[in-house]
């Protein structure tokens, strides 16, 4: 079962905008409105920023904002700050009631 | 608040079984799902399967073959995941990780994470 692909890095200045992609197939990403995404600070648990594709839990920025077309998920960080130096996963549901983790990217705040 | 609390750190040996718990607490306990995700170290993210705390059902990824078990004791609002047949890759953080109410299908209360490691 492969993962969900993304870049393995996406770097940025503070205060710019980058964008992360999160590609699957019409039997995860783009079959169902059920992407998530997640950042995990290194050594701690992962922590949901956005669920059902573009929804910020309570609590998390509006400097992160998400959408999906076709098989192609992304996530926003708008004015980049030094605290969202993190690893970032996507996730959706998948055909048979099983999910799947994209491969991560590292964000770099230069 | 709700809390996923798990089990503490094991070593095994190649071949050994680990069972990991995590107890929940803070919510109804049968109406949401728990997950079970690793993290081998540097790798990604890894959707091990899941349990519907409820009625027991569980779904799991066919990367396991047949080795992920998942149980629930709805008495200790426990979940359990054994893993079987223990490789060297296997060494990993395990996290439990509740399955959010209603239609969304993501993960929004994780443990704090299992350490697993086997070596001979």
């Amino acid at each position: 079962q492969s993962a969900l692909t993304q870049p393995a890095s996406v770097s940025g200045s503070p205060g710019q905008s980058i964008t992360i992609s999160c590609t699957g197939t019409s039997s995860d990403v783009g079959g169902y409105d059920s992407v998530s995404w997640y950042q995990q600070v290194p050594g701690e648990a992962p922590k949901v920023i956005i669920f059902d594709v573009d929804t910020r839990p309570s609590g998390v920025s509006n400097r992160f904002s998400a959408s999906k077309s076709g098989n192609t998920a992304s996530l926003t960080i708008s004015g980049l700050q030094s605290e969202d130096e993190a690893d970032y996963y996507c996730s959706s549901y998948r055909t048979g009631a099983a999910y799947v983790f994209g491969t991560g990217t590292q964000v770099i705040v230069l | 608040q709700v809390q996923l609390v798990q089990s503490g750190a094991e070593v095994k040996k190649p071949g050994a079984s680990v069972k990991i718990s995590c107890k929940a607490s803070g919510y109804t306990f049968i109406f949401s799902a728990i997950h079970w995700v690793r993290q081998a170290p540097g790798q990604r993210l890894e959707w091990m399967g899941w349990i519907n705390a409820g009625n027991g059902i569980t779904k799991h990824s066919q990367i396991f073959q047949g080795r992920v078990t998942i149980t629930r004791d709805t008495s200790a609002n426990t979940v359990y995941m054994d893993l079987s047949s223990l490789r060297s890759d296997d060494t990993a953080v395990y996290y439990c990780a509740r399955g959010m109410s209603g239609a969304s299908k993501a993960f929004d209360y994780w443990g704090q994470g299992t350490l697993v490691t086997v070596s001979s």
